[in-house]
């Protein structure tokens, strides 16, 4: 059974930092493996999605990085804004491409 | 472009009584269907997947059952509501192929009372 795990579970980080949001998963036998962003009370939105064949993907200022043979991820992101502030969770697809979420990183970006 | 819709946004019951919440996918045909729950303090959980309409799998036992009636469409429903179906909701969806992204909807809050 696929277990996903994300540290740390909250951060908070001045403006204008770079930081590392990280993730492991506990099988490897993943078609891909999905970032997203939920802000409070909302739904999720999809971020980053990188392909088991994969190692990176980028969007704007966000980096996700996969090495399976590992069970790790990473998202980068540069140059931090309040404006993202929220959760990122990460989450491995499987069979039926059912995904397995991690229980999220809580960002707090300050002024 | 592709577009999910949920409702009620938000809804409060009390125990016992029934619940249906409603999920429409605009835009695609026949995608996956996901119900997933988001309990306070706790991950999301998958609940129900469809891969085609009247096909439904249940990943955990529970109170809930899934209808996909339609195409686009994946009911959510209750006959009596417990106290543990506090949650929040979310409808997701996913085009054929096993490598591509999962869209979610806006979500309902359930407060079962």
């Amino acid at each position: 059974k696929q277990e996903v795990t994300q540290i740390p579970a909250a951060l908070s980080v001045p403006e204008g930092e770079n930081l590392v949001l990280n993730c492991s998963f506990t099988d490897s036998a993943i078609y891909n493996l999905q970032w997203f962003r939920q802000d409070p009370g909302k739904g999720l939105t999809s971020l980053l999605l990188i392909q088991s064949s994969q190692r990176e993907q980028t969007s704007g200022r966000l980096n996700a990085s996969l090495d399976k043979s590992s069970g790790r991820s990473t998202l980068y992101i540069a140059a931090s804004q309040p404006g993202d502030s929220a959760t990122y969770l990460c989450a491995a697809s499987g069979t039926a491409s059912k995904l397995t979420f991690g229980t999220g990183t809580r960002l707090q970006v300050t002024l | 472009s592709q577009t999910i819709h949920q409702w009620p946004a938000t809804l409060v019951q009390p125990v016992g009584s029934p619940l249906s919440l409603e999920c429409t996918v605009e835009g695609t045909s026949n995608p996956n269907l996901y119900w997933y729950r988001q309990a306070a303090g706790r991950g999301l959980q998958l609940l129900f997947y469809s891969v085609g309409i009247g096909q439904i799998s249940s990943e955990v036992p529970q109170n809930l059952s899934a209808s996909r009636p339609q195409d686009r469409q994946f009911i959510l429903s209750s006959k009596k509501l417990l106290l543990s179906d506090s949650g929040f909701y979310l409808c997701a969806w996913r085009g054929q192929g096993i490598y591509n992204e999962q869209f979610f909807g806006p979500g309902t809050r359930l407060t079962v009372l």
